[in-house]
């Protein structure tokens, strides 16, 4: 029930492709879903997130897809660049962040 | 600059000595946390505080003890330590419960990196 399955584990994309990072969670009490984004050395910064309400948020290059009645969303980031290199958590989160459960990562590399 | 502040960034201790992390935060949040990141486990929540009061502890062993003594800093005292606890250490605030739709981002430090010896 608390679970969030992040998929893949890891990711090697070619610059100016199309990076794909998928979640499924099991709870349908979270109400805010947002993805992190973590380069080495640093602490994980939100990157976008998204509410059910909608099925689908842009910001940039990075565009949450969100299925509710499947229970899963998807991180895709356009035009892939070296500098998108970096880990990404997604999570689930409820209760003003207290009950937040993360995936467990994917590491993108964007080759030059 | 994320508006979580973490110090030290860097600790290294034996497995008998005490020593403690320091976080404070500059966004007039109500709720702070510590996580913990490793290999085996990305984003283990540890603790939880809302308005300087403990709401979650998740089963961490008493060597881990924390303290809030106002909303804006928040401590991790360390004690007897085992190897297995090197990790990363991240301090991280939101605005919690009272924060209304915008209450569930969580905002990280850079972490202290502790290398147990």
């Amino acid at each position: 029930q608390q679970q969030v399955k992040q998929s893949p584990q890891s990711l090697i994309v070619q610059k100016g492709g199309i990076s794909i990072i998928n979640c499924a969670y099991e709870n349908t009490a979270f109400d805010y879903f947002p993805w992190y984004q973590q380069f080495p050395g640093k602490g994980p910064a939100l990157l976008i997130a998204i509410r059910p309400d909608v099925s689908e948020k842009k910001e940039g290059r990075f565009t949450i897809s969100f299925n509710k009645s499947a229970k899963q969303f998807s991180l895709h980031i356009m035009d892939s660049q070296p500098g998108d290199s970096a880990t990404y958590f997604c999570a689930a989160s409820r209760d003003g962040g207290f009950k937040t459960i993360f995936g467990a990562g994917t590491r993108l590399f964007v080759k030059a | 600059e994320t508006g979580v502040t973490q110090t030290p960034r860097h600790l290294v201790m034996g497995m008998t000595n005490k020593k403690s992390l320091k976080c404070e935060q500059h966004l007039g949040h109500n709720a702070m946390y510590w996580y913990k990141q490793s290999a085996k486990k990305p984003l283990e929540l540890m603790f939880v505080y809302n308005f300087k009061e403990q709401t979650e502890n998740n089963s961490v062993p008493s060597r881990f003890s924390p303290e809030c003594p106002n909303s804006s800093h928040l401590f991790l005292h360390l004690h007897t330590l085992q190897p297995e606890d090197s990790a990363l250490y991240l301090c991280a605030s939101s605005q919690g419960r009272e924060g209304g739709r915008d209450g569930n981002t969580i905002y990280f430090g850079e972490g202290s990196w502790l290398t147990v010896v």
